[in-house]
């Protein structure tokens, strides 16, 4: 079983919709990473949480430490937000990631 | 501000031949990192760089996998003889600190043949 789970592996979605995205992690951590990577490979961060709720533009992104969970919430979803989102955990001293999940937005 | 930039982008050799990636982190960054990343895979730490020292190999093969960072700047991964089982996306990542959040380059794309 991977240290970090997520779900769904793959979505699809029409523009517009609201979406969530789901990383379950079973190890300590003292913080998670939401990453987007786009089709050229390129990898920008988009939140990094310890608690709580981060907020940026249309992007939420939640955890729930007790649970060992997260979620990243994208509102009005648009063809642009198509990528792979990739949950990262910080654990003893390294990352620890998901397998992601690919989301494709159509018109 | 500058990003981590890598070279090349795309790279095809034949098996057993050699190969090797170039990484210039953000300036000021103390910590670089080597991923690699094959496809339909999260990321996986190869190496990882505290100025020029090794502060994590565990995962990186070192029969054929080699890494520095002479001056604690640019780093070099280098791979020989390559397999076709290495044939993945390269990422380079640097942070200020190992606490602190990390930026990503665009990558190496390696085709092994």
């Amino acid at each position: 079983k991977n240290e970090v789970e997520q779900s769904p592996q793959n979505l699809t979605a029409q523009e517009g919709e609201f979406i969530t995205i789901n990383c379950s992690y079973s190890v300590g951590i003292s913080a998670l990473h939401w990453l987007q990577q786009h089709p050229g490979g390129g990898i920008v961060s988009l939140f990094m949480l310890s608690s709580g709720k981060k907020k940026h533009g249309r992007l939420i992104a939640t955890i729930n430490i007790q649970e060992k969970h997260s979620s990243l919430h994208i509102t009005a979803s648009h063809p642009r937000d198509s990528a792979v989102y990739i949950c990262a955990v910080r654990g003893t001293d390294k990352l620890i990631f998901g397998t992601g999940t690919r989301l494709q937005v159509f018109p | 501000e500058a990003g981590v930039a890598q070279s090349p982008r795309y790279k095809i050799i034949e098996k057993r031949q050699s190969v090797a990636f170039w990484c210039n982190p953000i300036s000021g960054h103390a910590t670089l990192y080597w991923y690699q990343q094959i496809l339909g895979q999260g990321p996986k730490l190869l190496i990882q760089f505290q100025n020029n020292g090794v502060v994590d190999d565990s995962q990186l093969p070192k029969d054929r996998f080699s890494a520095e960072r002479l001056k604690g700047v640019d780093s070099t991964l280098k791979i020989q003889p390559a397999k076709l089982e290495d044939s993945a996306v390269y990422l380079c990542a640097s942070s200020y600190s190992r606490e602190e959040t990390q930026y990503f380059g665009p990558g190496t794309r390696l085709l092994v043949l």
